[in-house]
């Protein structure tokens, strides 16, 4: 079975400071995807970013990108110039590429944007 | 477009009410998803259809019975439940790539139950 942890259960940050968010993660599976997912207050699950775990390369996203290391099984998501918008609950996910389609996720990171 | 729409955006209902929730999406995913959210915790799988066919269950009490009448909806049908089920219903889409794989799940903006 696969396990998704994120040790950081809140963190607060000054707007247009740099933020770095952990997940470490569980699996005897070769192929998959990492995701990071922000839940705002308005509730709507919404995609950051998207890693293929057979890609070498972080994946960013404008202001987000990741620091994926597979031997290490950690996944980092790095928030550049954070804006009061970027406050969410953000959630590390796991899936697998073959078979059950089911995302496991971490316990989530409530991450505050202070002006 | 990245868009999956989901009605009612609350509900409450009494332990003896039927009630159903529905979700829809137009982007031509084949798998939808059913989760369940309690506060400040994350979403919890609940049911999963592919092609239109249920291929996971994860063990979720009779009193919720999804359905999907084609590719583009999904619904909950709710029916005796109890106040421990008041949270918030997630439903998700994936495009499967190939087969058995899935690609990214894309959610709407749920439903919040209350269950009196």
């Amino acid at each position: 079975a696969q396990t998704v942890t994120q040790s950081q259960p809140e963190m607060s940050v000054q707007e247009a400071e740099t933020v770095t968010l952990s997940c470490t993660y569980d699996t005897s599976e070769s192929n998959y995807y990492l995701f990071w997912y922000k839940q705002p207050p308005s509730r709507q699950m919404i995609l950051v970013i998207r890693q293929e775990a057979y890609k070498q390369q972080n994946a960013t996203e404008n202001r987000f990108s990741v620091n994926f290391q597979k031997a290490a099984k950690s996944f980092s998501l790095k928030i550049s110039d954070s804006q009061l918008g970027d406050t969410a609950m953000y959630f590390c996910a796991f899936m697998k590429i073959q078979g059950a389609q089911k995302l496991v996720f971490g316990q989530g990171t409530r991450l505050t944007i202070n002006p | 477009d990245t868009e999956v729409t989901q009605t009612p955006k609350h509900l409450v209902m009494g332990m003896t009410n039927k009630k159903s929730l529905k979700c829809e999406q137009h982007m031509g995913h084949r798998a939808m998803y059913w989760y369940k959210q309690k506060a400040k915790k994350p979403p919890e799988l609940m049911f999963v259809y592919s092609y239109e066919k249920l291929s996971i269950n994860e063990s979720v009490p009779s009193r919720f019975s999804p359905e999907c009448p084609n590719s583009s909806l999904l619904n909950l049908h709710l029916h005796a439940l109890q106040p421990e089920d008041s949270a918030l219903y997630l439903c998700a889409s994936s495009h499967p790539t190939s087969g058995a794989s899935t690609d990214t799940q894309y959610f709407g903006p749920g439903t919040r139950l209350t269950v009196l």
